[in-house]
């Protein structure tokens, strides 16, 4: 167990709609990074949060949204779904923002039909 | 985008084999390289985090080499175990992304 919690592990939702994942980092933490893991790709380094600012942006469409909220819990949000962003999307989190171990959650395993 | 590349792809090896693989990556871009070990069905795990020219990390049978001016990382496994059976990333933190390479999954066979 990493000490990161990330809500909820399964959603299934339809094409259009909008979702919101939930990330709580390990105690001490400062930093959250979003990631995206499809089928047929690697991991994608989506976006990092450190202390409540956006602090790196990777490859994130315009249709995902982020923030990290005072008690550091980060929120992914994915609007105007589509069947691709069928996903495993991950969570992590470290003391700082560079260069440090991050720590994984569990991930949300998001099916968009 | 920036490359990183792992190899190779796959590796079958018997209990007790050594092993290594490679994960390389342009050099001009470097902070650090992150090695993450992820078993199916769970998340990855941290291994290492190496920042230095030179720089050599152990863990117990796993342990890694960093060479930042020619780009590539070693990841070394003495004596592997069925447990070591997993899928080994590296990612290249250019202090600002991060960019995972597509991971060499390894198999130990008893």
């Amino acid at each position: 167990d990493s000490g990161v919690t990330q809500t909820p592990k399964h959603l299934i939702t339809a094409t259009g709609q909008r979702v919101t994942l939930r990330c709580s980092p390990r105690s001490g933490d400062l930093s959250v990074y979003w990631y995206q893991q499809s089928l047929d790709q690697g991991l994608q380094f989506l976006i990092q949060y450190y202390n409540g600012e956006e602090r790196a942006k990777g490859n994130i469409l315009e249709r995902f949204s982020a923030q990290q909220f005072p008690d550091l819990h980060s929120e992914l949000n994915l609007s105007s779904l589509e069947l691709g962003d069928s996903a495993l999307y991950f969570c992590a989190s470290s003391v700082a923002y560079r260069g440090e171990t991050q720590y994984f959650g569990p991930g949300t395993r998001l099916l968009v039909l | 985008i920036l490359n990183v590349e792992q190899s190779p792809q796959s590796l079958h090896v018997q209990e007790g084999d050594s092993t290594n693989f490679t994960c390389s990556f342009p050099s001009s871009n470097f902070y650090a390289l992150h090695w993450y070990r992820w078993e199916t069905a769970k998340s990855p795990e941290a291994l290492f985090v190496m920042t230095l020219n030179g720089d050599e990390k152990k863990k117990g049978r796993i342990s890694a080499t960093l060479n930042t001016k020619e780009g590539y990382s070693y990841l070394y496994i003495k004596g592997s175990q069925p447990e070591d059976s997993a899928t080994y990333l590296c990612a290249l933190n250019t202090g600002n992304q991060f960019y995972f390479g597509t991971g060499t999954s390894l198999t130990v066979i008893p």
